[in-house]
């Protein structure tokens, strides 16, 4: 079962733009990660925000966090060329902590 | 650095063959997990391991099992492989079983079944 939707599927910007990606998700959760993939390869790590927690920044990256609402979202600034990538959202469950859920994704391209 | 390893990043089986996909990870983790990526359905949980010879089915087990007799590697096995099975598969550990511990990925295999 999917925990995590992104939105939107895909995103088109230029260099220097600024790049925000969103993800909702359906039960309550302990902790929210966001991973970034690039083309063909395995996910890396970007940020891990607690439910307790609203707003963490990390360099370019920002992410915050509304339990409320069930959604996240995810802000890079000054986006640049290496930035291309899909970002995925991954929720644990706030009663079945032993795996992620990961959403489906948001294929980000940025253009130089 | 830490390190997740596949050993292959392309394979090509045909149908009915046996399967095994291996994963090695240095970094004395106790988690270990396998999951099968597909256009437009993210990532999907096939099994994962918290500790040697431990192992708990994920949302799709289906048609495939698992091995770890060791700490570091984490088996993958499809016992007769089918077209449907094609797929990118992706292997990660963590430190610990909680998800508020960051997984750690390998490069992925990419599987072609014929």
């Amino acid at each position: 079962s999917q925990q995590g939707e992104e939105d939107p599927q895909a995103l088109s910007i230029q260099e220097g733009e600024n790049a925000t990606m969103n993800c909702s998700y359906k039960t309550s959760i302990n902790n929210l990660q966001w991973y970034r993939q690039n083309s063909g390869r395995g996910l890396v790590h970007l940020i891990l925000i607690r439910s307790n927690e609203r707003e963490k920044h990390s360099g370019r990256l920002r992410v915050t966090l509304d339990t409320s609402k069930k959604s996240s979202s995810l802000l890079i600034t000054a986006s640049r060329a290496a930035d291309t990538a899909s970002y995925f959202c991954a929720t644990d469950g706030a009663y079945n902590t032993d795996k992620l859920i990961f959403g489906t994704g948001t294929r980000l391209q940025v253009f130089p | 650095d830490v390190k997740v390893t596949q050993s292959s990043r392309y394979l090509v089986k045909r149908t009915g063959e046996k399967v095994f996909l291996e994963c090695v990870q240095d970094m004395d983790h106790e988690n270990m997990f396998w999951y099968r990526q597909d256009p437009g359905l993210g990532l999907r949980l096939i099994y994962f391991s918290y500790d040697v010879k431990m192992k708990e089915k994920g949302d799709i087990p289906e048609g495939y099992s698992v091995s770890r007799e060791k700490k570091e590697r984490f088996s993958l096995i499809l016992e007769s492989a089918s077209t449907n099975q094609t797929s990118m598969y992706l292997c990660a550990s963590s430190l610990d079983r909680q998800g508020s511990y960051e997984q750690y990925f390998g490069p992925g295999t990419r599987l072609t079944v014929t």
